[in-house]
């Protein structure tokens, strides 16, 4: 059965602070996803992530993939209060089809 | 058109109704999903429609029964609901690309409240 781990779980931190979301999952996998939600609303995708190694940059967030270490990264740059939500990593555990573990998620709160 | 719309926005419904929530997309994606949310809580996956086939059904209760009746139509209809199966319930969309499919595109959800 294929896990996935966020950390933290809850994060606080400063405006213009950096800060680092990791996700960790048990099985091979070469698909990973990035989701934000804001409280009452919607996922909204993020980043997608196709292979090992692989990078992708938004604004001041930026996600890796780490397929050997079965992990990803979303890191925040200097932290504004608009990116506040509840992050979310989801794995895809193959199959011809797409069904997704997500991880439980991390709520980031920035405080101005 | 890039965007996943489900209606109702809120339902009530007492144990004995039926109901149905709709989902629909017009992006030609052939992979189309019911999640049910809970506060604090991650998506968990109810029902997966491959090509308007059911491909994965997650051990839902018979009380949810999902309907695709074309390929850019998902329905949930609703019967003799419990009170904790209030949640939000999320639609879902993915393109096929090779042997896989992209990420999912989100609709605004259903906020259903069972009394």
């Amino acid at each position: 059965e294929l896990k996935v781990e966020q950390n933290p779980l809850f994060l606080s931190m400063q405006e213009g602070k950096n800060y680092t979301i990791y996700c960790n999952y048990s099985t091979t996998s070469d698909r990973l996803y990035w989701y934000r939600q804001d409280p009452g609303k919607s996922l909204e995708s993020l980043f997608v992530l196709l292979s090992n190694g692989a990078v992708k940059q938004e604004g001041r967030l930026m996600a890796s993939l780490d397929t050997k270490a079965r992990l990803s990264t979303l890191h925040i740059t200097a932290a504004v209060h608009d990116l506040s939500a509840t992050y979310f990593c989801a794995v895809d555990r193959g199959g011809g089809y797409q069904k997704v573990t997500f991880g439980i998620g991390t709520k980031l709160q920035v405080i101005p | 058109d890039t965007e996943v719309t489900q209606t109702p926005k809120h339902l009530v419904m007492g144990m004995t109704n039926k109901k149905s929530l709709k989902c629909e997309q017009h992006m030609g994606h052939r992979a189309m999903y019911w999640y049910k949310q809970k506060a604090k809580k991650p998506p968990e996956l109810m029902f997966v429609y491959s090509y308007e086939k059911l491909s994965i059904n997650e051990s839902v209760p018979s009380r949810f029964s999902p309907e695709c009746p074309n390929s850019s139509l998902l329905n949930l209809h609703l019967h003799a609901l419990q009170p904790e199966d209030s949640a939000l319930y999320l639609c879902a969309s993915s393109q096929r690309s090779g042997d896989s499919y992209n990420e999912q595109f989100f609709g605004p959800g259903t906020r259903l409240t069972v009394l």
